[in-house]
């Protein structure tokens, strides 16, 4: 089973700083990494697919990179509406999936 | 405009069989080659995915939820459904239903793009 551990748990930063949110592979993944955002009471929503690919809708100021193993989630200078909970997905072993635990991204 | 919902009875008694039916609407669930996904996520915790069905009725478990779970599809219905049996106070949850596109998709191949809004279940006597 392929584990992805996420970090920080926790990111306390101020609107307007830039976020950089980290999620690690236990084996690689290769490019087929995903990204969610989570508000509370809500459904996650789709950010990035395929490690790079913005989803429909998704602004410019969130970007993914990495492949193998390591993989960063940036969001470019924070909106007060980008804290939420952050979750990264891999779909290595197709049709099988796996979630990261989560990074809360929160306001200092 | 494709959206999905998620019904079914919000407690459960343990030792029992949860279950769960997600109606689309606004679009064929045999549509576009499409896999279909049942997410859960406890109280205060991260998602973990149940599993996932293809619109043909192939499926695909959690290798830890496998011996309890099965999916199911009614094309006719526009509907796929949960069936988590056993139950116990572990699988109290948020539980999800979203569309999956196939890994051949150009877009958002393989992460689920479309979300229900989500349905509690307890398990509790």
């Amino acid at each position: 089973e392929i584990v992805l551990t996420q970090s920080p748990a926790t990111l306390s930063l101020s609107p307007g700083e830039r976020a950089t949110l980290s999620c690690r592979a236990s084996q690689s993944v290769s490019s087929y990494l995903a990204w969610y955002q989570q508000k509370p009471g809500q459904a996650p929503r789709l950010l990035i697919y395929d490690a790079s690919n913005r989803a429909t809708g998704i602004p410019a100021r969130f970007s993914g990179s990495g492949s193998g193993t390591d993989f960063t989630l940036t969001i470019s200078s924070l909106e007060p509406e980008d804290f939420a909970v952050y979750y990264c997905q891999q779909r290595s072993n197709w049709p099988l999936i796996t979630f990261g635990q989560g990074t809360r991204l929160e306001i200092k | 405009q494709l959206q999905l919902q998620e019904s079914g009875p919000g407690l459960v008694k343990p030792s029992e069989t949860l279950s769960l039916t997600c109606t689309v609407s606004g679009g064929s669930i045999s549509s576009s080659s499409y896999y279909w996904g049942w997410i859960r996520q406890p109280p205060g915790k991260g998602l973990e995915w149940i599993g996932s069905i293809y619109y043909s009725g192939s499926t695909y478990y959690n290798p830890s939820l496998k011996s309890r779970v099965t999916i199911s599809v009614d094309t006719s219905k526009n509907q796929f459904s949960l069936k988590l049996s056993s139950v116990t106070a572990a699988d109290t949850a948020v539980y999800y239903c979203a569309r999956l596109p196939p890994i051949t998709m150009v877009q958002g191949a393989g992460a689920f793009d479309i979300w229900g809004q989500g349905t509690m279940v307890t398990v509790s006597s």
